[in-house]
């Protein structure tokens, strides 16, 4: 069975602090994504990685892919009570016809 | 924001009954896929269709049935509910480029049953 590891599972941190959320497996990815949802809401795509060792910003987040396409990390800098909400990553392998694997989530509370 | 509706967002009903969701897309999107989400669980897939009358399973299918017979349309039944279905249920869409390594999926709202 394949596994996407998050951690943390809970993250409370103070309005301007930077945190990073990871994502662990020993399967490789053709290609990652993640995700942002909020209570009461679908998840919404924030990104997608494809190319091992690649770096994607938005804003103020961060996103890497392993250089074996195993893991994958989001860093957000100077946190907001928007950032508020759970994330999520998930991996797609070859051959899975577009079936992915989620990770159980990172749930991010930024407090004022 | 990709359009796709969820229908009941909300429904409570009995053990025993058969329930059917309906996800509605408006993207003409290839795929569709039902999950089924739970604290410490998170996201499992439950079926998915890869095109009008195609359909396979997911990771959690036992209790569950899919149907397409549009493309802008895929039902999930529970034929019997039972309260370990309780949970909140989750349609996406994707459109994948083989080849490409990609596979974007879009999610809709949700339906929150609860099997009582």
């Amino acid at each position: 069975t394949q596994l996407l590891e998050q951690s943390p599972q809970f993250l409370s941190i103070q309005e301007g602090e930077n945190l990073t959320v990871y994502c662990n497996s020993s399967s490789v990815f053709s290609s990652l994504q993640w995700y942002r949802q909020e209570p009461g809401e679908g998840p919404v795509l924030l990104v997608t990685v494809v190319t091992g060792g690649e770096v994607k910003k938005l804003k103020r987040l961060t996103f890497q892919f392993g250089d074996a396409r195993k893991d994958s990390s989001l860093h957000i800098t100077a946190a907001q009570p928007g950032d508020t909400g759970l994330y999520l990553c998930a991996g797609e392998t070859r051959g899975s016809q577009g079936n992915l694997i989620f990770g159980k989530g990172t749930k991010l509370s930024v407090k004022p | 924001d990709a359009g796709i509706t969820q229908s009941p967002r909300h429904k409570v009903t009995e053990t025993g009954t058969p329930v059917t969701l309906r996800c509605h897309q408006t993207e003409n999107h290839r795929y569709m896929y039902w999950y089924r989400q739970d604290p410490g669980h998170g996201l499992r897939l439950i079926h998915y269709s890869y095109g009008v009358k195609d359909t396979d399973k997911g990771e959690v299918s036992d209790g569950y049935s899919v149907s397409r017979s549009k493309t802008e349309d895929f039902l999930l039944t529970l034929e019997s509910a039972t309260s370990s279905q309780t949970s909140v249920y989750f349609c996406a869409i994707s459109d994948p480029f083989w080849g490409q390594g990609e596979d974007e999926q879009y999610f809709g709202p949700g339906t929150r049953l609860t099997v009582t």
